[in-house]
């Protein structure tokens, strides 16, 4: 596609719920990654996919969070047993390969109540 | 541990002034430093630093890099209404993680 697509553009859960937050990368990147933007704060890295294999996971929370990008492309980003605190702006980006610029999503803003 | 500090926080100025917003950081294993525009929630890529003193420059808006004093400014002359948004400075390491770690962010508002 033209850019980074994410779905849902916003999500209202309920604490202890599941959600599935997914990314479409631009075509033909085989870099991808999860950021977590705060109110007031900037991007946090989550994990970085390089293929279909998380190449860094350094930056997920806790066992709570899990992603996947099973045919090297989209990817989903699976939050388990949701708290008030995982309330953020969850951002996508996807890069030509690695150590190349990187393009961002428009985000899922994620409220949990 | 890595850390990007962006100043000003906030700032907010008339159409035409000229402004200059402010990032430095300590890192280990630099490689290059980027500087993106939040209007909504994408941040949209504007320019990416990796050598000292040489100017890159888009329209009414440039950036340097002083690899020496660890700090970039992003500069934006004439400024519009349409420019107002949160800039996000970020920097890139080598040698492991092809995370960005960013700072918090300059919020503009430009004025009519």
């Amino acid at each position: 596609g033209a850019g980074v697509s994410q779905t849902p553009s916003n999500k209202v859960t309920e604490k202890g719920k599941y959600v599935e937050l997914r990314c479409d990368p631009i075509s033909g990147h085989t870099a991808l990654y999860w950021y977590r933007q705060s109110l007031g704060q900037g991007p946090e890295f989550l994990i970085y996919f390089q293929g279909t294999g998380a190449a860094d996971d350094s930056g997920l929370p806790n066992d709570r969070f899990f992603a996947v990008r099973p045919e090297g492309s989209v990817s989903t980003l699976k939050i388990q047993r949701t708290e008030r605190g995982d309330s953020a702006v969850y951002l996508c980006a996807s890069s030509r390969t690695y150590q190349e610029t990187q393009y961002f999503g428009p985000g899922t803003r994620l409220l949990v109540l | 541990e890595d850390k990007v500090v962006q100043s000003p926080l906030s700032l907010v100025v008339h159409e035409g002034d000229t402004v200059t917003l402010n990032c430095s950081y300590e890192v280990t294993n630099f490689r290059s430093l980027l500087w993106y525009k939040q209007e909504k929630k994408a941040p949209t890529f504007l320019f990416m630093l990796t050598s000292s003193g040489i100017e890159k420059k888009s329209g009414r808006l440039s950036s340097i890099l002083d690899k020496k004093e660890l700090f970039s400014i992003l500069n934006i002359t004439a400024t519009q209404t349409g420019d107002s948004a949160v800039y996000l400075c970020a920097v890139e390491t080598q040698g492991g993680s092809e995370k960005l770690v960013f700072g918090k962010g300059t919020k503009l508002t430009v004025n009519p």
